[in-house]
């Protein structure tokens, strides 16, 4: 049973448009949310997250949003660029006592020049 | 090192033999987790050490997975008699103490033939 769920393998957007990646959540007991960026053959880096006290988050060109009524959260790229290519992983913090990370399957983005 | 190490990168091995994959986590870092990406998937969490605390293990898919993290650093991940669908990308990461701030290491590409 996922628990995080990206429903969409592929993006692609031209380079200098906003890309916004989706994320649903089943666990409403899930109250702190990440983006991880992957690119082939290294692993996943941290990108931003985002605590369920917030509804969103800024760093840069990057913006972190939360529905927690919808179970929602989405990742904005603005503006995109060809090297923001890569896998992007939403993940919820399982707050137990292992405090591991549940990960969505990804989303494979191309940012077009 | 600066980062987290695993070694092999890349592995292929017949089907039916054993395999073990190394994981070097960042000096200083008490938590340890193994993930896979298999195929299409997401990362799939498989077991988690921090400091002298009993493992969770909840996430190795079968008997023939295990895993040990010698002296509170070096991790070795231990697949027996492997199978096809052992086929995947072996992720181990590192933290502080658990929850965000993984720092992933770039993985073993798993291939059973």
């Amino acid at each position: 049973d996922q628990q995080v769920k990206q429903n969409s393998p592929s993006l692609s957007v031209q380079e200098g448009r906003i890309s916004i990646l989706n994320c649903d959540y089943t666990n409403s007991m899930f109250d702190y949310f990440l983006w991880y960026k992957k690119y082939p053959a290294e692993g996943p880096t941290f990108l931003i997250s985002i605590s369920s006290i917030k509804d969103k988050n800024e760093d840069g060109r990057f913006t972190v949003f939360l529905n927690k009524s919808a179970k929602h959260l989405s990742l904005h790229i603005v503006p995109s660029q060809p090297g923001d290519s890569a896998v992007y992983f939403c993940a919820a913090l399982d707050g137990g006592a292992t405090n591991k990370l549940i990960f969505g399957t990804g989303t494979l983005l191309a940012v077009q020049p | 090192g600066a980062g987290v190490s695993q070694s092999p990168s890349n592995k292929v091995t017949e089907k039916g033999k054993d395999v073990e994959l190394r994981c070097d986590p960042i000096s200083g870092h008490t938590a340890l987790y193994w993930y896979r990406q298999s195929l299409g998937q997401g990362l799939e969490f498989l077991i988690y050490f921090q400091g002298n605390s009993a493992p969770d293990k909840s996430g190795l898919p079968s008997d023939r997975f295990s895993a040990e993290r010698t002296g509170g650093s070096v991790s070795t991940l231990t697949i027996q008699r492997t199978q096809q669908e052992d086929s995947a990308v072996y992720l181990c990461a590192s933290s502080v103490q658990g929850g965000d701030g993984y720092t992933f290491g770039s993985g073993t590409r798993l291939t059973v033939v």
